[in-house]
């Protein structure tokens, strides 16, 4: 299996503009996570989807942002209009049912101007 | 929601020497698994080692072994003969069978 799979690596972008941050997890696992990582904050879950299904955004920091899982091989990060503060390393997690280790993508480092 | 506390943001250690990471955890439930992870500076996020909450014998992998202390919500990482390859963010990781919750990190740097 090729892992997580993150897109873009990287994405600048200016304030204002919608940005789309998209994963594909390892087939068969059932839950994926959306974290944020910064220096002040560390990581942080935004996400976290069971079978497709969003279980709990409290995570989420505003109305700007937003998350689907339409099938277990796809999910989306999406943030419109976009902030400089929103700038951080995204990642994209998925785990087995049985947990026996959660497995990240590469992130994605996002730069809003 | 489970909390996760690193209390030390940076560390330091000379090779070969021995270091110890600190994390402790706040949870009510009873079934629950601990991870420490490691970040290099490649950003990839790479499993140290995991720990299941049911089990009372400490988790050991080559030169990294934990203390887990369930009643005291503890749960350090023992990092031996370290390696300058060890320097790292490490994160330790609480996962309730839901949600993966984070501890915001320790910096480790292998002093030569």
């Amino acid at each position: 299996d090729a892992g997580v799979i993150q897109s873009p690596r990287h994405e600048v972008t200016e304030m204002g503009q919608e940005v789309t941050l998209r994963c594909k997890p390892i087939s068969g696992h059932n839950s994926l996570f959306w974290y944020r990582q910064t220096m002040m904050r560390g990581l942080e879950l935004l996400i976290y989807f069971n079978n497709n299904v969003p279980i709990d955004d409290s995570g989420m920091p505003e109305d700007r942002f937003s998350a689907k899982m339409p099938n277990a091989s796809f999910s989306t990060l999406k943030i419109q209009p976009s902030e400089p503060r929103d700038s951080a390393v995204y990642f994209c997690a998925s785990i087995k049912v049985d947990r026996a280790e959660a497995f990240f993508g590469q992130g994605t480092r996002l730069t809003v101007v | 929601a489970q909390t996760v506390t690193q209390s030390q943001p940076e560390m330091s250690v000379q090779e070969a020497e021995t270091v110890t990471l600190s994390c402790t955890y706040d949870t009510s439930e009873n079934n629950y698994y601990l991870f420490w992870y490691k970040q290099p500076p490649s950003r990839q996020m790479i499993l140290v080692i995991r720990q299941e909450a049911y089990k009372q014998q400490n988790a050991t992998e080559n030169r990294f072994s934990v203390n887990f202390q369930k009643a005291a919500k503890s749960f350090s990482l023992k990092i031996s003969d370290s390696q300058l390859g060890d320097t790292a963010m490490y994160f330790c990781a609480f996962d309730n069978n839901n949600d993966m919750r984070f501890g915001a990190g320790t910096r480790l740097t292998v002093k030569p």
